[in-house]
């Protein structure tokens, strides 16, 4: 069964403390991974798409890398601003030969100043 | 429009009843998506339009819920005989087309089954 794992549930930074957000997936068919922002109350904010194992993708103080098995979204020097849900997804080939994404519960990031 | 929109933003219904949740995409997004997500959870796949037709509703969970999409463009989920744990908020997101690009969200309906 399709499956995206995403660790740690919540996480408190200070301000300028750098960390990993995780997640780990278990699918077949990959077409991609996304990594999405969301605020409370508004709908998920794209961020990144990762195709394939070895590939990175930065945006400001963000960087997503993925492997065979997860992806990291590391964050660097972060600021109260980038407090958050960040949300894990994966496309897999769907059933009927559509595609599916599949999400993960998400890291609640708390920064602190 | 410059982005997805979902109306109402807020419903609140009693047990039993219809509801309907519309969504109007991007112009010229040709994929609709419809998900579901309880509070601390990630979104839940519900059902995926490619143009008017639904290219996958596995995600529906009982024959309560359908969705249309009759010109390829507004779409409206459709919930019969609403119970209590219908209550989430109900995502729309469309694409471009149905490879793996990201989507573009709208901020959703919170449907609350009193």
């Amino acid at each position: 069964e399709d499956q995206v794992t995403q660790s740690p549930e919540a996480l408190r930074l200070q301000e300028g403390e750098s960390s990993s957000l995780n997640c780990s997936y278990t699918v077949s068919g990959l077409r991609g991974l996304f990594w999405y922002r969301q605020d409370p109350g508004k709908g998920p904010e794209f961020l990144f798409t990762l195709y394939s194992a070895g590939e990175e993708k930065e945006k400001e103080r963000l960087k997503a890398t993925l492997t065979k098995k997860e992806s990291f979204l590391h964050i660097t020097a972060p600021k109260p601003e980038d407090s958050a849900t960040y949300l894990c997804a994966v496309q897999a080939t769907g059933g009927s030969g559509g595609f599916k994404t599949i999400f993960g519960a998400g890291t609640r990031l708390f920064v602190k100043a | 429009g410059a982005g997805v929109s979902q109306t109402p933003s807020n419903k609140v219904t009693e047990k039993g009843k219809y509801v309907e949740l519309r969504c109007d995409p991007i112009s010229g997004h040709t994929a609709l998506y419809w998900y579901r997500q309880s509070l601390g959870q990630g979104p839940e796949f519900l059902i995926y339009f490619q143009g008017t037709g639904a290219a996958d509703d596995s995600g529906l969970p009982n024959d309560r819920f359908f969705a249309v999409r009759p010109e390829g463009s507004v779409s409206t989920l459709k919930i019969q005989r609403t119970e209590r744990g219908d209550s989430a908020v109900y995502l729309c997101a469309s694409s471009l087309n149905p490879g793996n690009y990201g989507y573009t969200f709208g901020s959703g309906t919170r449907l609350t089954v009193v």
